[in-house]
């Protein structure tokens, strides 16, 4: 079956724009995760959708924002970039009773 | 406030011997843990998980030991090979992934194995 597709893979964006990433998860798979990883904080969480509702979200400022479809396809948005947005954003689906999520490759986006 | 620890940022053992990775972790309600292994720009990949109410899960060469009253598991690889090179994350959560709760994992800082030939 195919993977979490994550597009696209790179993306250098200019301090004070705005940027949106997509994710398409594995079919079947109504749970959707969203991470940062950095060098210096690693994995961290930022929200998880279930059936087009969030259902958690983690401790990020509300720059950061996310949505997800209902065909469970999710989106992430982060407005007014700042450098330390700098980071991998990993995107991970499951399904219920899965035992983990599965990660896609990232996108890499990197703020000048 | 770090709740899932990795203590060891990196690990070398020799092609064929055991690698034991370890995992502290300080929230006791988390129930459910997961090991992780990441190559550069790529997705963790999902490779073993336990549940609380037990102490052991086997899958091939991986095998993770779950100790709950030291808040503590660690991943054993036997025997590990060079292609286990990579960083490995452990990860906890505090209800099974996927189910009708929120599935949010916390992730440790990662270590690096080597594996030599």
């Amino acid at each position: 079956k195919a993977g979490v597709t994550q597009t696209p893979r790179y993306l250098i964006k200019t301090r004070g724009q705005q940027v949106t990433l997509s994710c398409s998860p594995i079919s079947g798979h109504r749970s959707v995760s969203w991470y940062q990883q950095t060098p210096g904080q690693g994995l961290q969480f930022l929200f998880e959708y279930f059936s087009e509702t969030q259902r958690n979200k983690g401790n990020f400022p509300g720059r950061f924002s996310g949505r997800q479809f209902s065909n469970s396809r999710s989106e992430m948005n982060v407005s007014t970039l700042e450098l330390g947005d700098s980071a991998l954003y990993l995107c991970a689906s499951a399904s219920q009773g899965d035992g983990g999520y599965t990660f896609g490759s990232g996108t890499r986006l990197t703020v000048v | 406030d770090q709740q899932v620890k990795q203590n060891s940022p990196s690990l070398s053992v020799q092609e064929g011997r055991i690698s034991i990775l370890n995992c502290d972790y300080t929230n006791s309600m988390f129930d459910y843990f997961l090991w992780y292994k990441k190559y550069p720009a790529e997705g963790p990949t999902f490779l073993i998980s336990i549940s609380s109410i037990k102490d052991k899960n086997e899958d091939g060469r991986f095998t993770v030991f779950l100790n709950k009253s030291a808040k503590h598991l660690s991943l054993h690889i036997v025997p590990s090979q060079p292609g286990d090179s990579a960083v490995y994350f452990c990860a906890a959560s505090i209800s099974r992934i996927g189910s009708g709760n929120t599935g949010k994992l916390i992730f440790g800082q990662g270590t690096t194995l080597q594996v030599k030939p």
